[in-house]
């Protein structure tokens, strides 16, 4: 079975500050991780995904993310935040072939200050 | 390319009374379906998903169902509704046999008074 925490349910940076949002996971076997954004009253747009091919994972808008097996992370990251960026993050991992365990992280909420 | 509608984009329904919500994929064949609930500041809950036409498995007991009566269609539905049913509502799909990710719906904003 799978399993996603996403440390601080709130992070607020200033805008063109780096971002830094938290996803560690569990699984009992080879993880496969996405990232997705949320903006109000939208459904779930797809930032990025690590499927094995390489560790770290480019994404959209400017973020990527970091494949650590040793430490259970996939933690996105942004280096220069855009007030645009200001929305919902989402965490999730599968492990299996038929989508049936796509589990979500509970989300962060980030915002951008001026 | 695939496109994912859900409809209506907002409702707003009394307390007992019944609802339907809509989900249909265009440009892909036997997709995986899933409905999930955003309750107020809460995360995704996954609600229902089904892997083929008539097929449906219910993640949380509650006064909801889903049914897939065609394909590329699934539909949620409550036959008298709870305050508790408040919420955002999304469907999603997904390639079935890889490790894919799930594409979303826009949502639907359902509000019992």
């Amino acid at each position: 079975a799978q399993s996603v925490t996403q440390l601080g349910s709130h992070v607020s940076v200033s805008e063109g500050a780096l971002v830094l949002l938290r996803c560690n996971y569990s699984s009992s076997v080879p993880p496969y991780l996405f990232w997705y954004v949320q903006y109000p009253n939208q459904g779930l747009q797809l930032l990025l995904k690590y499927t094995s091919a390489a560790t770290l994972v480019k994404g959209i808008n400017g973020f990527e993310a970091e494949f650590k097996k040793s430490e259970t992370s996939f933690h996105l990251t942004k280096p220069s935040a855009h007030m645009s960026d200001a929305a919902e993050y989402f965490c999730a991992v599968t492990g299996d072939n038929y989508g049936q365990n796509f589990v979500f992280g509970p989300g962060t909420r980030l915002s951008v200050l001026p | 390319s695939q496109t994912i509608h859900q409809w209506p984009a907002t409702l707003v329904q009394p307390v007992g009374s019944p609802l339907s919500l809509e989900c249909t994929v265009e440009g892909t064949s036997n997709p995986n379906l899933y409905w999930y609930r955003q309750a107020a500041g809460r995360g995704l809950q996954l609600l229902f998903y089904s892997v083929g036409i008539g097929q449906i498995s219910s993640e949380v007991p509650q006064n909801l169902s889903a049914s897939r009566p065609q394909d590329r269609q699934f539909i949620l539905s409550s036959k008298k509704l709870l305050l508790s049913d408040s919420g955002f509502y999304l469907c999603a799909w997904i390639f079935p046999g890889g490790h894919n990710e799930q594409f979303f719906g826009p949502g639907t904003r359902l509000t019992v008074l």
